[in-house]
């Protein structure tokens, strides 16, 4: 069963750093689009940010344009969120998705990200 | 941005009920709409894609339906495993907005 999983969540001061991994168990993941999703305590499922199969075309919420950044290794079957200017509301739990068109059908199990001094 | 908004936002049920949640986006969207179920401390789980698409493996008690700017996700003889919060998604456009969720307690 191909397998997500995300890595680089943790604890930052506001205005800080993180970069957030995401690694695909099966290299069939290459061309597929990626997704970002998050969901602050006590709240729903935000999309953040979507990267297309061949790496050309990225969006983002607007919340987080300007500050995050997402992209793809796909010698690495890894896509990545380089996240700065953090601030207290973007602390949440960050999932990886496979997807985008037809729904989000492999996620992984999701990495902190606590934003706090 | 589309604003997708699901009713209600929290249902009282018990085995064996039909439950029926809708979503209604603020504008066209075709299709482009996905359900997915979430459990606490689980990743999200796609159920329905394109509206009406049962994802594979998923039970036939869900079942979804409706296009344009509603659609309904219903859940024929709900089971314990069924106890969730249920969010529809739009991928007709970007950002990708998902609704507030509804919770089936």
């Amino acid at each position: 069963e191909v397998q997500l999983l995300e890595s680089g969540g943790g604890l930052v001061l506001p205005g800080g750093s993180l970069r957030l991994s995401c690694v695909a168990s099966a290299s069939n993941f290459s061309n597929q689009a990626m997704t970002w999703v998050r969901q602050a305590p006590g709240k729903g499922l935000e999309w953040v940010s979507v990267i297309s199969g061949g790496g050309g075309a990225t969006y983002y919420v607007d919340s987080v344009k300007g500050r995050f950044s997402i992209s793809r290794d796909k010698s690495k079957n890894s896509v990545f969120l380089q996240m700065s200017s953090l601030t207290v509301e973007d602390t949440a739990i960050y999932y990886c998705a496979k997807g985008d068109f037809f729904g989000l059908d492999v996620w992984g199990q999701g990495t902190a990200v606590i934003v706090s001094s | 941005d589309i604003q997708m908004t699901q009713s209600p936002s929290s249902l009282s049920a018990s085995v064996g009920d039909t439950v029926t949640i809708t979503c209604r986006p603020s504008q066209i969207i075709h299709s482009y709409l996905n359900w997915y179920q979430h459990k606490p401390g689980k990743a999200p789980h796609l159920l329905i894609s394109t509206a009406s698409s049962l994802q594979r493996g998923v039970p036939g008690r869900f079942s979804g339906g409706g296009s344009g700017t509603e659609f309904i996700l219903t859940i024929t003889g709900l089971q314990p495993e069924d106890f969730a919060t249920y969010y529809c998604q739009q991928s007709y456009q970007t950002p990708r907005t998902f609704g507030q969720g509804t919770k089936v307690e």
